[in-house]
């Protein structure tokens, strides 16, 4: 079975800092996909970013990039230049074609301090 | 553009009733609908899949009895929780994937229901 860590419960950043959350996963699939969510306050479920598996290079999405390291299965996020926004439970989440459906992680939460 | 409604967003009954919670996908059709529940500072767990005009596919553990799940459109489906007691009182979320896409296109998530069962 596929299971999705996330060895963080809490991180801390200051505004227009960089942080990363980490996150590691078990599979013996080759062609899966990795997300991160973000969910905040309002329980809203939102779309950070996306990596396939398949693909060398690292997705990025404005202030957001991922470290894909395919072979150490792992998949961190960096958010960088940190806003007061940012402020919310973070959800790693993997899926594969076999079972079509997402599988969390235990989520981090994050807070930006001033 | 891809919005889910979900309602009621907030819900309180007693124990023994039971509860309906709609997901409706706006401005698309969706072929699989995911039910999720979240417990207070946890992660989401997957309930069931369901999937237009059949049966949905209920995750290890789930009641299906208790669960009761329907996809009868393919902009709505239906959680009813029977015979609601106050250990089924959870964060309830849908999630929808759009009838064009693959199985590895974003879900598009529901706001969420918080039921409270008295």
């Amino acid at each position: 079975a596929q299971t999705v860590t996330q060895s963080q419960p809490e991180m801390s950043v200051q505004e227009a800092e960089t942080v990363t959350l980490s996150c590691t996963y078990d599979t013996s699939e080759s062609d899966y996909y990795l997300f991160w969510y973000k969910q905040p306050p309002s329980r809203q479920m939102i779309l950070v970013i996306r990596q396939e598996a398949y693909k060398q290079q690292n997705a990025t999405e404005n202030r957001f990039s991922v470290n894909f390291q395919k072979a150490a299965k792992s998949f961190s996020l960096k958010i960088s230049d940190s806003q007061l926004g940012d402020a919310a439970m973070y959800f790693c989440a993997y899926l594969a074609g076999t079972a079509s459906k997402l599988t969390f992680g235990t989520g981090t939460r994050l807070q930006v301090t001033l | 553009g891809a919005v889910v409604s979900q309602h009621p967003s907030w819900v309180i009954c007693k124990s023994g009733t039971s509860v309906k919670i709609e997901c409706r996908s706006l401005d698309f059709q969706a072929t699989t609908m995911f039910w999720y529940r979240q417990f207070p500072k946890q992660s989401l767990m997957l309930m069931a899949t369901s999937n237009e005009g059949s049966k949905a596919t209920y995750e290890q553990g789930v009641e299906k009895d208790k669960f009761l799940i329907n996809h009868a459109s393919l902009t709505l489906s239906t959680l009813t929780v029977t015979s609601a007691h106050p250990e089924d009182s959870s964060f309830y979320i849908c999630s929808a994937r759009a009838l064009q896409g693959s199985y590895n296109s974003p879900l598009h998530f529901g706001n969420g229901t918080r039921l409270t069962v008295t």
